[in-house]
């Protein structure tokens, strides 16, 4: 059983918002920081930005590439994370994965697609 | 700080020993973790904190390095490891990760 699993990708047009849910089982979500990484089709992997948990303030960091456009939330009662994504532009194409970070990222869910296009 | 891996590309045959490296642009200690990924599937990881084996990854794979320069190693390749491997810095934020190595089939 995969862990975290990622949804709400899709088509979306330049400009327009999007938001992206990490849902965790198998372990206590709100013990654990959580990072966003994505990856364009056919590149390498960014890490795109990460919560700390409510124990360390819930507080996020951001790639400099997304911070100001992109902002991770997390719902510790339903085990949800989410990455909500503004001002999309078509560089922002990419399969956006969540994963549980101890510094090095130990789970990963198999990701989600969002494609920014006209 | 900046992560760079080599070779982009490394072609090798089943029972090759191959080793990957990655610099970065200053001290990391051995804060190095590395990932395998397949075609269309999330990165695994294999090794962290430079040189611990995660748990359930084959122990044909090793770590080394500190400071600024780090290997993975395959001691005897097998099949199902043809696939791209990245490094990822986390002593601090924004992590990064190299640009990775696609190993392939000679």
């Amino acid at each position: 059983e995969v862990p975290l699993v990622e949804s709400g990708g899709g088509l979306v047009q330049p400009g327009r918002s999007l938001r992206l849910s990490c849902t965790l089982s198998g372990f206590t979500f709100g013990d654990f920081p959580l990072t966003w990484v994505r990856q364009a089709p056919g590149k390498g992997l960014e890490w795109v930005g990460f919560i700390r948990s409510k124990a360390y303030g819930g507080t996020t960091e951001y790639a400099a590439s997304v911070n100001g456009r992109f902002s991770i939330s997390r719902d510790d009662s339903k085990s949800i994370a989410y990455l909500q994504m503004n001002s999309l532009k078509t560089e922002d194409t990419a399969m956006y994965y969540c994963a549980r970070d101890l510094g090095r990222l130990d789970y990963w869910g198999p990701g989600t697609l969002v494609t920014v296009s006209s | 700080i900046q992560m760079t891996q080599s070779p982009s590309t490394l072609s090798a045959y089943v029972g090759d020993r191959v080793t990957i490296t990655c610099r970065a642009s200053q001290s990391i200690s051995s804060w190095l973790a590395w990932y395998q990924q397949k075609p269309g599937k999330a990165p695994k990881l294999l090794i962290y904190k430079a040189s611990n084996l995660e748990s359930g990854v084959p122990s044909r794979f090793s770590g080394s390095g500190s400071g600024t320069e780090f290997t993975l190693t395959i001691s005897s390749l097998q099949p199902d490891d043809f696939a791209a491997y990245y490094c990822q810095r986390y002593n601090n934020y924004p992590y990064t990760f190299g640009q990775g190595t696609k190993l392939e089939i000679k």
